[in-house]
């Protein structure tokens, strides 16, 4: 069953704190990609990766680190710098060439209190 | 240059209408189109795209029309149905070179 995924659906913390978001991908996509999403904002690009152990910032870094140590993985680490964590994390994942198309995990819902 | 701007923001149609969202873009060497519906808590889902060679796909009750010299597209929806309720949301890229720029998306509600 190929395809994205993220977890955990729902993530609660408590302000100050770092959090860790998973995504994880077995399509052979060379490229992934975090978004945020908030009401009426549409999908913001936070970071993205085109190979392993290489990324760019998005339009929204700040406040927010990633890695890419393997093809299939690019955790998304919210730090306490965030001004505004509480949103809807997608990650998404597609190949780097002329055939591209891009597809969606389902999403992480991150509220800090 | 690199904005994608959508519209309208939200749009009610009755069952069996027509459904037009439309979105407007700059930068020129734009070269895929695709749109994307999102239901409620989920994540989207590529509904279908277009590249600037043609000017219309069609797969099923979802229509794109590309008009370059324009600089626009736009999604047709054709006999709308309630389960068709959703948030829509089209992007714009350089395939192979550059991310999706997306738009801020159209909430569309389909009344019976």
């Amino acid at each position: 069953d190929g395809g994205i995924t993220q977890s955990p659906k729902y993530l609660f913390r408590k302000e100050g704190q770092n959090v860790t978001l998973s995504c994880e991908q077995n399509l052979n996509h060379d490229a992934m990609y975090w978004y945020r999403q908030d009401p009426g904002q549409g999908l913001r690009l936070i970071y993205y990766s085109q190979i392993v152990n290489d990324f760019q910032k998005g339009d929204i870094a700040e406040g927010y680190s990633v890695s890419r140590e393997k093809k299939e993985s690019f955790p998304l680490t919210v730090t306490s710098a965030q001004k505004n964590p509480t949103a809807f994390y997608l990650c998404a994942s597609s190949r780097w060439d002329r055939d591209y198309e891009q597809y969606f995990g389902p999403g992480t819902r991150l509220t800090v209190t | 240059q690199q904005q994608v701007k959508q519209s309208p923001q939200s749009l009610i149609v009755q069952k069996g209408g027509i459904s037009i969202i439309n979105c407007a873009y700059e930068n020129t060497a734009f070269d895929y189109f695709p749109w994307y519906q999102q239901f409620p808590g989920k994540g989207p889902a590529l509904l279908i795209a277009i590249r600037p060679d043609v000017s219309e796909k069609k797969e099923g009750r979802f229509t794109i029309s590309f008009n370059k010299s324009a600089k626009q597209f736009s999604l047709h929806i054709m006999d709308s149905q309630p389960g068709d309720s959703a948030t829509y949301f089209c992007a714009a890229s350089i395939r192979g070179n550059t991310p999706l720029v997306f738009g801020k998306g159209t909430r569309l509600s389909v009344i019976a």
